[in-house]
């Protein structure tokens, strides 16, 4: 069984520039979560959806962050403008038990360069 | 929502040197979570242990559990090579669904 993929794995955007990174879950998995790193600190949750709906989106930082999951599969998250502060590593994860935070599968993640 | 803070935030060792990793937290706790990252791949899951427990092993893995110190530590015996990774704490965001981490510990272990 495939796990959770991302893509691209590294993108080096220039700051205002527009980027779209995309999170493909296991297959069957209601729950998709967004995390992210930024230089050396701590991962920090973005947002949650469960299917195509947002759950949670109390970690978003900006309106220059934009999740979209249509038809409940894969999700994308943009970043418009980029800024230098966006640079980080972009976790995606996924869940079949909303009540089981525990069993989330991490993508590897997609690096985010900002220059 | 807790927020654990790894200790130290790098380490380095030989191979077959025991490594130990700090974790501490500032509210209560769920369950404590450590998690692994090896470059470019994702977070991997290691061990939980409850917030009613004191120790846990796996494998080569021992995770301590301090609640009145609010503290957690995962000690990895016998290091290898393939252990060198950036290690995290983490815990179920109360009332949510959502997991919150530390900053990592960033382990290396020399050949």
């Amino acid at each position: 069984e495939a796990g959770v993929t991302q893509f691209p794995s590294h993108s080096v955007i220039e700051k205002g520039q527009t980027v779209t990174l995309r999170c493909d879950p296991i297959s069957g998995h209601d729950n998709l979560y967004w995390y992210r790193r930024v230089m050396g600190k701590e991962i920090k949750f973005l947002l949650h959806f469960v299917k195509e709906s947002k759950q949670d989106e109390s970690g978003m930082p900006n309106n220059r962050f934009l999740a979209e999951r249509t038809g409940g599969t894969y999700s994308t998250l943009k970043v418009q403008p980029a800024e230098l502060e966006d640079s980080g590593v972009y976790f995606c994860a996924s869940s079949q038990d909303p009540e089981s935070a525990y069993e989330q599968y991490f993508g590897p993640g997609t690096r985010l360069t900002v220059t | 929502s807790q927020q654990g803070e790894e200790d130290p935030q790098a380490l380095s060792i030989q191979e077959g040197e025991n490594a130990t990793m700090n974790c501490s937290y500032k509210t209560s706790i769920n369950n404590l979570q450590w998690y692994r990252q090896n470059s470019g791949r994702g977070l991997v899951h290691l061990i939980l242990i409850r917030s009613n427990e004191r120790e846990k092993h796996s494998g080569r893995l021992r995770v301590t559990l301090d609640t009145s110190k609010k503290s957690s530590s995962l000690l990895i015996t016998a290091s290898r090579a393939a252990d060198t990774a950036s290690y995290f704490c983490g815990d179920r965001c109360e009332g949510a669904q959502k997991l919150v981490f530390g900053q990592g510990t960033r382990l290396t272990i020399n050949p």
